[in-house]
């Protein structure tokens, strides 16, 4: 089955760290490039970071830049997303998903993991 | 970066009617780097519309986007049950972030 799953989710205290993992299956992981978005309770979507198939290529939001990063590894077909010095507005609902290969738009979504920072 | 700028915020509609969104982006973009997707609440969001006309696999005919520079829309042509839904439209530029507008709601009327 083609499916994303994410995990590493939790509570955790303003300034700490996290760690998020998104598992791939039923598909080539390193023909695609993949993407994080998130989505505060009861908000809208927000897209976070992303990278492409080679690892060549990684962007970020303002919002996150110098403190999160993005990798992935091939071999274990997984994408991570490390956030650091997570802040009370960093509180969401964290997806991963898919790039299109060769069009543009996330064609794969994960059902989240979600994070929780307290002040 | 373009700011995308849906509306309505909230369409209320009965089943079998007509439903059209649109989405405003504040600088020209091109219309290949447009997508709209649905998500229901609690699920993730999938994807309807790339290129902002091509129907991504699986979606119904029901479904079709159209638009060219800075107003794209998205058109349900007969509203069944399961399309009751927030829909948001993304540009993906030439340089990040690849933002979403904030989303229109169907409702049942």
């Amino acid at each position: 089955e083609v499916q994303l799953v994410e995990s590493g989710g939790d509570w955790v205290q303003s300034g700490r760290s996290l760690r998020l993992s998104c598992a791939a299956s039923g598909f080539t992981f390193g023909d695609y490039a993949m993407h994080w978005v998130r989505q505060a309770p009861g908000k809208g979507l927000e897209w976070v970071s992303g990278i492409s198939w080679n690892s060549g290529t990684i962007i970020y939001a303002d919002s996150v830049k110098g403190r999160f990063t993005i990798s992935r590894d091939d071999a274990e077909n997984s994408l991570h997303l490390q956030m650091n010095s997570l802040r009370a507005e960093d509180t969401a609902l964290y997806y991963c998903a898919r790039r299109m290969k060769d069009n543009v738009g996330f064609d794969l979504w994960g059902q989240g993991t979600m994070v929780t920072v307290s002040s | 970066e373009s700011v995308l700028t849906q509306s309505p915020g909230t369409l209320s509609l009965s089943p079998g009617e007509r439903a059209t969104l649109s989405c405003r982006a504040s600088q020209s973009v091109s219309s290949s780097y447009l997508a709209w997707y649905q998500q229901k609440p609690g699920q993730a969001p999938r994807l309807l519309i790339y290129a902002a006309s091509s129907r991504a696999t699986g979606i119904p005919d029901r479904f079709s986007g159209s638009g060219s520079g800075t107003d794209f829309t998205l058109t349900i042509s007969r509203l069944e049950p399961e399309d009751f839904a927030v829909y948001y439209c993304q540009h993906f530029g030439s340089s990040p972030p690849w933002t979403f507008g904030q989303g229109t709601k169907v409702e049942i009327k």
